[in-house]
């Protein structure tokens, strides 16, 4: 089981451009989260999305879009980059069930907005 | 709404001593609580969780938590330290009504010394 799968890695990005960042879920799983993790602080919840529909959203603008495929798999897309959006952007996989249904994270993308 | 208070960004200790890394949570609904632990460059990966099963939870890698309703506290312990206990710790919250929406704390970083 490979886990949940992250790319890129790592990012290189200019202030006032797009990007999009990929993640594979873990077998079995069908929700998807996102998590902003700037340095030194905790993850702040993005979205989450379930059955190709964002379900629910945390406090973040609109620049902050994505998708879900019918494999599960999901992307986060960041319009109009701002310096502030680096960070560690991770996501993370469960199933949709009992609330004590553990998230499984990847290993994150790192984003470097110059 | 739920909120998780992490005690002491920065916890030092010997190897062979005890880790004690404090968690206080706000929760109007019974709380499911889970902590987390991060390496360097690394995502998140899960040491425990509460699931209303036991109050006193035994995690991976020697660590257990202790969960007591009348001090809202989901404190994590390690009775002896091992170099490779270095790492962020984060404590979480589930999101009531939502699947696998995690609420974190700020973390708490660490550090073991020989």
């Amino acid at each position: 089981d490979a886990g949940v799968t992250q790319s890129p890695t790592h990012l290189i990005k200019t202030r006032g451009q797009q990007v999009t960042l990929r993640c594979s879920p873990k077998s079995g799983h069908d929700t998807v989260s996102w998590y902003q993790q700037a340095l030194g602080q905790g993850p702040q919840f993005i979205f989450q999305y379930y059955e190709e529909e964002e379900r629910q959203r945390g406090n973040f603008p609109d620049r902050f879009s994505g998708h879900q495929f019918p494999n599960y798999s999901s992307e986060l897309n960041v319009n109009a980059l701002l310096l502030g959006d680096s960070a560690l952007y991770l996501c993370a996989s469960s199933l949709r069930g009992p609330m004590n249904t553990e998230a499984f994270f990847g290993q994150g993308t790192r984003l470097t907005v110059v | 709404a739920q909120s998780v208070t992490q005690l002491g960004s920065h916890v030092s200790v010997s190897e062979g001593a005890l880790v004690l890394l404090r968690c206080n949570y706000s929760s109007s609904v019974p709380p499911y609580l889970f902590w987390y632990v991060q390496y360097p460059n690394q995502g998140l990966q899960l040491l425990l969780k509460y699931t209303s099963a036991a109050t006193l939870v035994k995690g991976i890698n020697g660590f257990e938590a202790e969960f007591k309703k009348s001090e809202t506290s989901f404190h994590l312990t390690k009775p002896s330290a091992h170099m490779s206990d270095a790492a962020e710790y984060f404590c979480a919250v589930n999101d009531s009504g939502n699947t696998g929406k995690l609420i974190f704390g700020q973390g708490t970083t660490l550090q073991v010394k020989p």
